[in-house]
């Protein structure tokens, strides 16, 4: 039973755009959440988080959006740049445990 | 170096045989995590340790799949009699402390093939 789910296997868009993927979780004891960035042959890197007292967290061009009321996040990213091309997986924990739940991914294809 | 280390990044082996996957994780990192990554899918929880002990080993899939860490660092994950569904990307992650909102830190993985 998937308890983080990405919907789109892909996304793609042009450079300069937003760029917006999307998460859903079922558990609501959930209150950590993440997003990792995936390049081929490497192993995931640590992009930005959110906890579950806040409904937005901004780092330069990325911004996370939770919903708690929806069981919903998302992952904007503006202006999109190719470089941005990658999978990204959003992942969701309760803050004081150590198991993290993963989605399968959303690939970015930003196009020059 | 300054990143989780994990070896070998790359191990074909035949089904039956046993292997085992290595990983350094960052120095003074606590928690260490086993994922997997089967191919088309997302990363699947395998075990955790903190420090030696293993509190949750929930995620390994059958009695073949062991891990362990010695000296609170290098951790093991062995699979015995490996089978063509053991094919996937094995990664390895740490974190500086027990929850609290800490991210993991991935290194780059071992891919196994099982043929």
């Amino acid at each position: 039973d998937q308890q983080v789910k990405q919907n789109s296997p892909s996304l793609s868009v042009q450079e300069g755009r937003i760029s917006i993927l999307n998460c859903d979780y079922t558990n609501s004891m959930f209150d950590y959440f993440l997003w990792y960035k995936k390049y081929p042959a490497e192993g995931p890197t640590f992009l930005i988080s959110i906890s579950s007292i806040k409904d937005k967290n901004e780092d330069g061009r990325f911004t996370v959006f939770l919903n708690k009321s929806a069981k919903h996040l998302s992952l904007h990213i503006v202006p999109s740049q190719p470089g941005d091309s990658a999978v990204y997986f959003c992942a969701a924990s309760l803050y004081n445990f150590n198991k993290f739940y993963f989605g399968s991914g959303t690939k970015l294809n930003v196009k020059p | 170096g300054a990143g989780v280390s994990q070896s070998p990044s790359n191990k074909v082996t035949e089904k039956g045989k046993d292997v085992e996957l290595r990983c350094d994780p960052i120095s003074g990192h606590t928690a260490l995590y086993w994922y997997r990554q089967s191919l088309g899918q997302g990363l699947e929880f395998l075990i955790y340790f903190q420090g030696n002990s293993a509190p949750d080993k929930s995620g390994l899939p059958s009695d073949r799949f062991s891990a362990e860490r010695t000296g609170g660092s290098v951790s093991t994950l062995t699979i015995q009699r490996t089978q063509q569904e053991d094919s996937a990307v094995y990664l390895c992650a740490s974190s500086p402390r027990q929850g609290a909102g800490s991210p993991l830190h991935f290194g780059n993985g071992t891919r196994l093939t099982v043929t």
